[in-house]
């Protein structure tokens, strides 16, 4: 079965660093996303992304964050001057058009921890 | 704006219980409503989904009901296993164009031997 691949699963950065979060979304999905959940708190959305741009975001989604699919295949997060409150898990996730239906695939997550 | 309203947990059964999660929902247009699944360690897994309301969704023996008129979703499981153990999600897309998940807060479900 297809498959959204995160890498790393794991990242740990100091306060003030840029991260990138990367993503391998299912090939023929058109539309691709990222949210975030902080320990213990619910899944809330970040973006998505949709014929090479940002489609809709939510309030979190501020001048700190990017997104960018620089190929084909990958679709990226970047963090810039990350916060102890940016620590969480980080899910991407991928959608045909009729997302409706057919739903949403998620990946497994990267773990940001903000030190 | 859209929300979803879960249970609060753990909630804590025994082996072969009937489960019911509780969630309901307020959204603007015609929502679809899902069901993901996370298992320790692992990331969102969509268990099932309805599109349309008295829509039953299903999958590996839950099933959840969209009933318009109460605005509810609710997971049940006629008899729960110990692999059953893990974090449920209500969610819905609210429609109308809109692109993402509007989720709850997660019911963490323990089932003991």
């Amino acid at each position: 079965e297809p498959e959204v691949t995160q890498t790393p699963s794991h990242q740990v950065t100091q306060m003030g660093q840029e991260v990138i979060l990367r993503c391998v979304p299912i090939s023929n999905h058109l539309y691709f996303y990222w949210y975030r959940q902080i320990l213990g708190q619910k899944v809330e959305f970040l973006v998505s992304f949709y014929n090479n741009e940002i489609s809709e975001k939510s309030e979190i989604f501020d001048d700190q964050f990017s997104v960018e699919r620089p190929d084909g295949s990958n679709f990226t997060l970047k963090i810039r001057s990350t916060k102890l409150e940016d620590s969480a898990m980080y899910f991407c996730a991928s959608s045909e058009r009729d997302r409706q239906t057919l739903g949403y695939t998620f990946g497994s997550g990267t773990r940001l921890t903000v030190v | 704006g859209d929300s979803v309203t879960q249970m609060e947990g753990p909630v804590t059964l025994s082996e072969e219980a009937f489960l019911t999660i509780n969630c309901t929902y307020t959204a603007t247009g015609y929502p679809s409503l899902f069901w993901y699944v996370q298992y320790p360690g692992e990331g969102l897994q969509l268990l099932l989904k309805a599109t349309k309301a008295d829509d039953k969704g299903s999958n590996k023996g839950f099933e959840a009901t969209y009933r318009k008129e109460t605005t509810s979703f609710h997971l049940e499981k006629g008899s729960v296993q110990v692999s059953d153990s893990a974090v449920y999600f209500c969610a819905l897309n609210s429609g109308g164009g809109a692109d993402g998940l509007t989720f709850g807060k997660g019911t963490h479900l323990i089932i003991q031997p």
